[in-house]
């Protein structure tokens, strides 16, 4: 079962930067945060992840709180092309590599 | 980054036949994918694990004998499914991971309508 709670919808204007929530109050030591998102009819496509550090790539920084329960996933630019559900998994490490999709947050970037 | 294909993108077909659909990792060798499930305006809902050479891991509720996966080789795994009815329209998604705790890739899914 997922492990993480996000809001269902949110809206950001284009070039205004997005703050995605997930909270995963339930995080085990060694389980890392992924996100990704789905464009409409697509595959998911892998953003980022991590483990305690905040980490930074291409497409958007992982902000993760030092007791490890929740996370924000920021674009820093968006743009119409970013309007996607996004997802926040944590990864099961007791039974490898499963990864379990919760309900994402539905993002519209607006023009 | 890693590519995953899958074939065919979209298919219909008649209630009572089988449908098979093949997910390809095209620059990596799998040791690792992952089928899904995913029903309009839905999440993913993961249906069963494999890996190269053994028998696939199936969810809870998810038939195995309806879902036959096959994943003969490190850059291919097949997912059948068998007296399709249209309650298992769907669009099916496959994913792929090198190696243990690697990110997984995901492929472009395969529409699924049966009439």
């Amino acid at each position: 079962d997922a492990k993480t709670t996000q809001p269902p919808s949110m809206d950001c204007a284009e070039g205004r930067a997005a703050n995605l929530p997930c909270n995963h109050s339930t995080i085990s030591g060694n389980e890392y945060v992924y996100w990704y998102r789905q464009i409409h009819s697509q595959g998911p496509q892998y953003i980022i992840h991590g483990l305690k550090n905040n980490e930074t790539n291409e497409m958007a920084s992982l902000i993760i709180t030092e007791d490890r329960k929740s996370s924000t996933l920021i674009l820093p630019h968006a743009t119409l092309r970013d309007t996607a559900v996004y997802y926040c998994i944590v990864r099961v490490a007791l039974t490898g590599n499963q990864f379990y999709f919760g309900t994402g947050t539905s993002l519209t970037v607006i023009p | 980054g890693a590519v995953v294909s899958q074939h065919p993108s979209r298919v219909i077909c008649k209630s009572g036949t089988s449908v098979k659909i093949e997910c390809r990792s095209l620059d990596f060798q799998a040791t690792t994918m992952f089928w899904y499930r995913q029903f309009p305006k839905q999440s993913l809902m993961l249906m069963a694990t494999s890996n190269e050479g053994s028998k696939a891991t199936y969810e809870q509720g998810v038939e195995k004998d309806k879902f036959l996966i096959n994943h003969a080789s490190l850059t291919l795994s097949t997912l059948t499914v068998t007296s399709a009815h249209p309650e298992d329209s769907s669009f099916y998604i496959c994913s792929a991971q090198e190696g243990f705790g690697n990110e997984q890739f995901f492929g472009p899914g395969t529409r699924l309508t049966v009439l």
